[in-house]
C-alpha cells in the first residue's frame, strides 16, 4: 500500500536558518506529491505540489522536487522566519481512488 | 470566493449522541473526504467520495456515517458507535473523482468535536 515517511519532530532553528524536512513515500504508480501547512486551530492549506518526476514545486521560499529515483520529496527553506513556525505534513495522491495518504507532520518552531 | 467550508468550528457532545459535522464546497469538486486528526499524528482518512451517491469506507469509518445527495455537501455524523469520537475533523476535496492522479487537494478549516 501507500505510505509517507516524514522526520520527526519538532524541529527548532533559529530565524534565518536553513530548513530541511524529510519525506521519502512508497506507492504503486505515479502519485502526486504535497507539503501542507497546518497553523496551530486551523485547517491544512496547500504550500506545494509537484505531478510528476523531477518537478519542483515552490511557494513562499519553500521548494521540493520530485524524485523518482530515490522516492524523496524534501521540503527546503534558505532562510526560515518565525512566521514559518508550524506543522508540515508530506501527502502523496494516486489515481483509482484518489486519496490522500499522510505522513504524520512535523512541527516546526523558529525562534529568534 | 471559492472554498471550503466547515461548520460548526466547535461541537460539544454527550455520551450516547450522534452529531453531524457538515461540509460544503463551491469549488464545483467531484471528490469530497472526511479525515480525522488526533493531537500529535497524522491524518487518517475515514470515508471519500469521488461522485454524488456514490462513497466509499477509508482506514476508519468505523462509527461514522456520510451522506452526498449533492455535489456540494458531505456531511459526516458521528454515531454513538464510535468509541473515541473526540478529535479534530477535516474536509477536503479535489477536482478528479476517477481521474489517473490527484493533482490537487483543498482543506476546509475543521470542526474540532469535544464530546464531554
Amino acid at each position: 500500500g501507500n505510505s509517507v515517511t516524514q522526520m520527526e519532530g519538532p524541529v527548532t532553528l533559529s530565524e534565518e536558518a536553513f530548513l530541511t524536512i524529510n519525506c521519502t513515500y512508497t506507492a504503486t504508480g505515479y502519485p502526486s506529491l504535497f507539503w501542507y501547512v497546518q497553523y496551530p486551530g486551523e485547517g491544512l492549506q496547500l504550500l506545494l505540489k509537484a505531478t510528476k518526476a523531477d518537478d519542483k514545486g515552490s511557494n513562499k521560499g519553500f521548494e521540493a522536487t520530485y524524485r523518482k529515483e530515490t522516492t524523496s520529496f524534501h521540503l527546503e527553506k534558505g532562510s526560515v522566519q518565525v512566521s514559518d513556525s508550524a506543522v508540515y505534513f508530506c501527502a502523496l495522491g494516486t489515481g483509482g481512488g484518489n486519496k490522500l495518504t499522510f505522513g504524520t507532520g512535523t512541527q516546526l518552531k523558529v525562534e529568534l | 470566493d471559492g472554498g471550503i467550508t466547515q461548520s460548526p468550528k466547535y461541537l460539544f457532545r454527550k455520551e450516547g449522541q450522534n452529531v453531524t459535522l457538515s461540509c460544503e464546497q463551491n469549488l464545483n469538486h467531484d471528490a469530497m473526504y472526511w479525515y480525522r486528526q488526533d493531537p500529535g499524528q497524522g491524518l487518517r482518512l475515514i470515508y471519500y467520495s469521488q461522485i454524488v451517491n456514490d462513497f466509499q469506507k477509508g482506514d476508519i469509518a468505523e462509527g461514522y456515517s456520510v451522506s452526498r445527495e449533492k455535489k456540494e455537501s458531505f456531511p459526516l455524523t458521528v454515531t454513538s458507535a464510535q468509541k473515541n469520537p473526540t478529535a479534530f475533523y477535516l474536509c477536503a476535496s479535489s477536482p478528479g473523482g476517477r481521474g489517473p492522479r490527484l493533482t490537487e487537494a483543498f482543506f476546509g478549516q475543521g470542526t474540532r468535536l469535544t464530546v464531554v
